[in-house]
């Protein structure tokens, strides 16, 4: 089965504050990709990063951070210096390389408020 | 270069309706993807197509039908409306043949059935 649990369902912080979005995803798939979209009140998701499952090294782009651990099946995400427009909900999702290649599984979000 | 565009915004059916929604792919990807998105959810997968093909399909029922077009753009078909199908749908597209795995979404749909 393929799965991936958001536990955050809203979090809050003041502009400037650092904020770590958690994701566990659950896959018998040894090959996958690991995602992290944004969804602003609009409504359009916006992919903002991707991992693939043989690469656990950890990256920086601009004020985004991520940290993907294998042995504990989480990909969790970090804003550096939150902003105001930072404010939105989060998903994680998983695409493995089987059976489904190339359908998107969704946790259900985290809200993100940053206030100024 | 544009990217996914989706018609109509918002759209207001009743029960027992049926519903066409459009998408265009973004510039130069085959692949067109469709989820459902219920208020407070996260994305849910509808099906795929790639080469006016369906390849594969969520769990979602008959009443949803979806066509590929030869210039990649794409509709999905709801019949016989339920209230529980309000949600957003939104489409997303890929290169098969280049990044398959990441898919880039439109704006989205959103659908109200009274």
């Amino acid at each position: 089965a393929q799965k991936v649990t958001q536990a955050q369902t809203e979090i809050s912080v003041v502009e400037k504050e650092d904020v770590t979005l958690d994701c566990v995803y659950e896959t018998r798939d040894t090959t996958y990709y690991l995602f992290w979209y944004k969804q602003p009140p609009s409504g359009e998701l916006v992919f903002l990063i991707r991992r693939n499952s043989f690469d656990e090294q950890n990256e920086i782009s601009g004020r985004y951070s991520w940290n993907f651990q294998k042995s504990t099946s989480s990909f969790n995400f970090t804003i550096t210096a939150s902003q105001v427009v930072d404010s939105a909900v989060y998903f994680c999702a998983l695409s493995p390389r089987g059976s489904t290649l190339g359908r998107l599984y969704f946790g259900r979000g985290t809200q993100l408020t940053v206030w100024p | 270069d544009a990217g996914v565009t989706q018609s109509p915004t918002h759209l207001i059916k009743t029960r027992g309706q049926q519903v066409t929604l459009r998408c265009s792919p973004k510039s130069g990807h085959d692949t067109v993807s469709w989820y459902q998105q219920a208020l407070g959810q996260g994305p849910q997968f509808i099906f795929q197509y790639y080469e006016e093909e369906e390849r594969q399909r969520g769990n979602f029922p008959d009443r949803f039908s979806g066509h590929q077009f030869p210039n990649y753009s794409s509709e999905l078909n709801v019949n016989a409306l339920l209230l529980g199908d309000s949600a957003l749908y939104l489409c997303a597209s890929s290169d098969l043949a280049g990044d398959a795995d990441t898919q880039y979404f439109g704006p989205g749909t959103r659908l109200t059935v009274l």
